[in-house]
């Protein structure tokens, strides 16, 4: 089975560009996860989607930083305009939300680097 | 609110000794309790997990965690370490459908 797939795997883009990363969750799974990792951080969460809509976006740095989630197959982070610091490994995951505990499944990350 | 500390960024360990990566925990209510790896420029696959089960859970490539509610803690145990262990740890955890909480990882590296 195809597991979470992201796109670009890596990005250098200037100050200022608009950025988008891509996700395509699992199928089947009805949560959507957008992590951050930096060395600094760690792994933060920026946003959630259950069934496509937006759940928790507490985690989004500002208002920079955007996310949608059109369908239940696709899943956009966008940052405009990009600064330097948000530099990172962004991480899309996915879990299906039959029962609790399941588990979320990691992608294997969009490294961005902003010169 | 939830909450994971990881005793130690960075644990070094020979070849064939124990591996124990710490890992405590803060939870209002029953956690789950994961553990991940990461191996270099990829993406955090799963090595164990607890949900409410039995307290000793075993998982992939001979690792093993131990939760205890006493003391909040779900430490990482492995009896004979490999070079192939290598990575970065995470511990993390979550309740009912809610995302995870992770900690800020111990990187393992293992001495020939």
């Amino acid at each position: 089975d195809a597991g979470v797939i992201q796109s670009p795997r890596h990005e250098v883009t200037e100050m200022g560009q608009e950025v988008t990363l891509r996700c395509k969750p699992i199928s089947g799974h009805n949560s959507l996860f957008w992590y951050r990792q930096t060395m600094m951080r760690g792994l933060e969460l920026l946003i959630y989607f259950n069934n496509n809509v937006p759940i928790d976006d507490s985690g989004m740095p500002e208002d920079r930083f955007s996310a949608k989630m059109p369908n239940a197959s696709f899943s956009t982070l966008k940052i405009q305009p990009s600064e330097p610091r948000d530099s990172a490994v962004y991480f899309c995951a996915s879990r299906q939300d039959s029962h609790s505990g399941n588990t979320i499944y990691f992608g294997e990350g969009s490294w961005l680097t902003v010169v | 609110a939830q909450s994971v500390t990881q005793l130690g960024s960075h644990v070094s360990v020979s070849e064939g000794a124990l591996v124990l990566l710490r890992c405590n925990y803060s939870s209002s209510v029953p956690p789950y309790l994961f553990w991940y790896v990461q191996y270099p420029n990829q993406g955090l696959q799963l090595l164990l997990k607890y949900t409410s089960a039995a307290t000793l859970v075993k998982g992939i490539n001979g690792f093993e965690a131990e939760f205890k509610k006493s003391e909040t803690s779900f430490h990482l145990t492995k009896p004979s370490a490999h070079m192939s262990d290598a990575a970065e740890y995470f511990c993390a955890v979550g309740a009912g459908n809610t995302p995870l909480v992770f900690g800020k990882g111990t990187r393992l590296s293992v001495i020939a």
